[in-house]
């Protein structure tokens, strides 16, 4: 199975912030690669796939990059709202297999 | 618009037996594939299976392989998850989960999710 790993698991920001939230997978997974949102009580939320693909409605503020075994996610200024925990995913085969994920906290 | 309702879920005890169902509308079920995704209290998210959407190609995590067993109900356009020998780690919600293309691996459309307790 491919091992995602996922850092740091939680961070503290302020309002405004430049967030960065890396994820590596164990092997090479070319760019099947997304990034989910989750809120507390909520199902995850697709931000991206194909690593720096944005979702239709996703604000610009997040974007993706990355290819091969190292991934980030990147939020440029970071809102109130965008307080979550954050997962990446490899989709280049089953079974899927998920990081730990990133706890975005304020500061 | 594409809707994926989960049910079934409850209290068991070890040792016992569940029967989740994935509702599903708004999309040809027959022609999508769909996963089963969970998360235990305070935890991450774990893949559970996959049903293509050829209905009879199957995957499962190695956790829950022997135990869970996927079946589609094309009539209803619902995906069933039974699961046996029900251990105290599969506590969790179960959420079902699609993509846009027929079987992706990017999980766009999620259901609300449905609570699996095991205790005795």
């Amino acid at each position: 199975d491919i091992q995602m790993t996922q850092s740091p698991s939680s961070l503290s920001a302020s309002v405004g912030d430049r967030v960065t939230i890396t994820c590596r997978a164990s092997q090479s997974i070319s760019n099947f690669l997304s990034w989910y949102q989750q809120k507390p009580e909520k199902a995850p939320n697709l931000l991206i796939e194909d690593a720096s693909s944005l979702q239709s409605g996703v604000p610009s503020r997040f974007s993706g990059s990355g290819s091969g075994t190292d991934f980030t996610l990147t939020i440029s200024s970071l809102q109130p709202e965008d307080f979550a925990t954050y997962y990446c995913q490899q989709s280049y085969t089953a079974p899927l297999t998920f990081g730990g994920g990133t706890k975005v906290e304020i500061k | 618009q594409v809707q994926l309702v989960e049910s079934g879920g409850g209290v068991v005890q070890p040792g016992g037996s569940l029967r989740l169902c994935c509702a599903t509308s708004g999309f040809t079920f027959s022609t999508y594939g769909i996963h089963w995704v969970r998360q235990a209290p305070g935890k991450g998210l774990e893949w559970v299976a996959f049903s293509r959407s050829d209905g009879s190609t199957t995957y499962y995590a190695d956790s829950v392989r022997g135990r869970f067993t996927l079946s589609r109900d094309i009539s209803k356009n619902t995906l069933n998850l039974q699961m046996n020998s029900l251990k105290s780690e599969d506590a969790a919600v179960y959420y079902c989960t699609k993509g846009t293309s027929t079987d992706d691996y990017s999980l766009h459309f999620w259901g609300q999710g449905t609570l699996v307790t095991v205790s005795s």
